[in-house]
């Protein structure tokens, strides 16, 4: 069945740190992947995508993601976190060539920043 | 932007009453998507619909049905509200065709927290 794993439910990061949230997927062929991030109250809002090409994608905040086909991961990474940053992140995946499809999420890791 | 509106941010009700959750989205968009969202389980799709008036179960649809009569408004019903229906209820759309991927990205409203009591 395909599903998305995120191993870390909680993660405490300090003001200043590096970050890497990791990503893992179980498909049958690779799929479209997408990280999304929810402050506190709200709805979902796209950080970053990957569809095809450079593995290493950038997104908003200053946010990148890393694509590894061997490991099946898509990773999340922002070099220095700010405050704000403190939110809930989830992976997704869509099938490749299916338009419009649903998402299938992972369960989420929520961001605790430390000053 | 895409705005995907949500009616409501926050609703009480009373267990058996009929709720409604309204959504409208902007962008003439042909997909839309009704998520529910809990502690520790993430999204979870309730109901999609690919059209006017064309709807399709998710993972978890008991308890819910929807309506689109329109293209821009999806709607999801509880038809006699219970306490375990207590979550966070997000709203998505996205285009049906799109170049490479374009057509999975999902817009989301800012959600509905709704309590039955």
């Amino acid at each position: 069945a395909q599903s998305v794993t995120q191993p870390d439910i909680h993660i405490t990061v300090s003001e200043g740190a590096s970050l890497e949230l990791r990503c893992n997927y179980s498909y049958g062929a690779t799929p479209y992947l997408f990280w999304y991030v929810q402050s506190p109250g709200q709805g979902l809002q796209l950080l970053l995508k990957y569809f095809s090409g450079d593995t290493l994608v950038q997104g908003i905040k200053g946010f990148e993601a890393e694509f590894k086909r061997s490991q099946s991961s898509f990773n999340l990474r922002k070099p220095s976190v700010h405050w704000s940053d403190a939110a809930e992140y989830f992976c997704a995946v869509a099938p490749r060539g299916q338009a419009g499809t649903a998402l299938i999420f992972g369960k989420g890791t929520t961001l605790s920043v430390s000053s | 932007d895409v705005k995907v509106t949500q009616s409501s941010r926050y609703l009480v009700k009373r267990t058996g009453e009929k709720v409604f959750l309204e959504c409208v989205q902007d962008m003439d968009h042909e997909n839309m998507f009704w998520y529910r969202q809990d502690p520790g389980l993430g999204l979870r799709l309730i109901y999609f619909s690919y059209d006017v008036k064309m709807k399709e179960k998710g993972d978890i649809p008991e308890g819910y049905s929807v309506s689109r009569e329109k293209k821009e408004r999806f709607s999801l019903i509880l038809e006699s509200a219970s306490t375990n229906q207590t979550s966070m209820y997000l709203c998505a759309s996205s285009p049906r065709f799109g170049t490479g991927g374009s057509g999975n990205i999902q817009y989301f409203g800012a959600g509905t927290r709704l309590s039955v009591l």
